[in-house]
């Protein structure tokens, strides 16, 4: 089992509310992933990051920022949620660049926003 | 387009039948392909990876395949068990830049019933 952390594990929230989603790991990892995931499809790459002070967005337009102030913390924001932003939200890391390390993943945050 | 395709989309079997899971991908260059198993409400864990020159690969009762000819892969999972209740997902690395990028399918739900 990884050590990495997500919290909430279920969030309702209404339209326009500013909200965080928290994502923390013990494994001293570099690099951290946010992805997106609705029912029957397959994971979006929204955020990663590198390294402390590193954040590139990914492959899915997303309207969330992250920061990565620490190696273990990688906290996703959305600023004003809508019904849109209604998904699973998934953290990750990795040990290093390697193609072969594996993603760790957190148990994820059910959003549903009203 | 670098695609990963899944089938079945859902599979229902009896406890302590065998199945078999299929993974058709167009990604290239290739790096490495990897099964993860994600249970309801958590995050994917990881069962096997295979590289470019392996085409099988075992974890316990879960086998591996792949065919980097064809481009295809399958999971076999023997002797089935209700916690092997899951969505399956087949996940491919390619190689075509300096960090590479994961292509994730929708994942195949298999249900065990007693």
């Amino acid at each position: 089992e990884a050590d990495i952390y997500q919290t909430p594990r279920y969030l309702v929230i209404g339209t326009g509310k500013k909200i965080t989603l928290e994502c923390s790991q013990t494994m001293g990892h570099d690099k951290m992933y946010w992805y997106q995931q609705d029912p029957g499809m397959e994971l979006h790459l929204i955020h990663y990051s590198y390294g402390v002070n590193s954040t590139e967005k990914g492959d899915l337009s997303s309207e969330s920022t992250v920061s990565r102030i620490r190696t273990e913390h990688f906290p996703l924001t959305l600023e004003s949620a809508r019904p849109s932003h209604t998904s699973q939200y998934l953290c990750a890391s990795q040990p290093g660049l390697a193609a072969t390390d594996t993603q760790y993943f957190g148990p994820g945050t059910r959003l549903t926003v009203l | 387009k670098n695609q990963v395709e899944q089938s079945p989309q859902s599979l229902i079997i009896l406890e302590g039948k065998n199945c078999t899971l299929q993974c058709n991908y167009t990604v290239s260059p290739f790096s490495n392909l990897r099964w993860y198993k994600q249970d309801t409400g958590r995050g994917p864990v990881s069962l096997t990876i295979m590289t470019f020159s392996e085409n099988t690969k075992s974890n316990g009762r879960y086998t591996a395949t792949l065919d980097a000819d064809t481009k295809q892969s399958s999971l076999h999972i023997t002797a089935s068990q209700l916690s092997d209740s899951a969505s399956y997902i087949c996940v491919v690395h390619d190689r075509g830049s300096t960090l590479g990028r994961l292509y994730f399918g929708r994942g195949t739900q298999l249900t065990v019933w007693p």
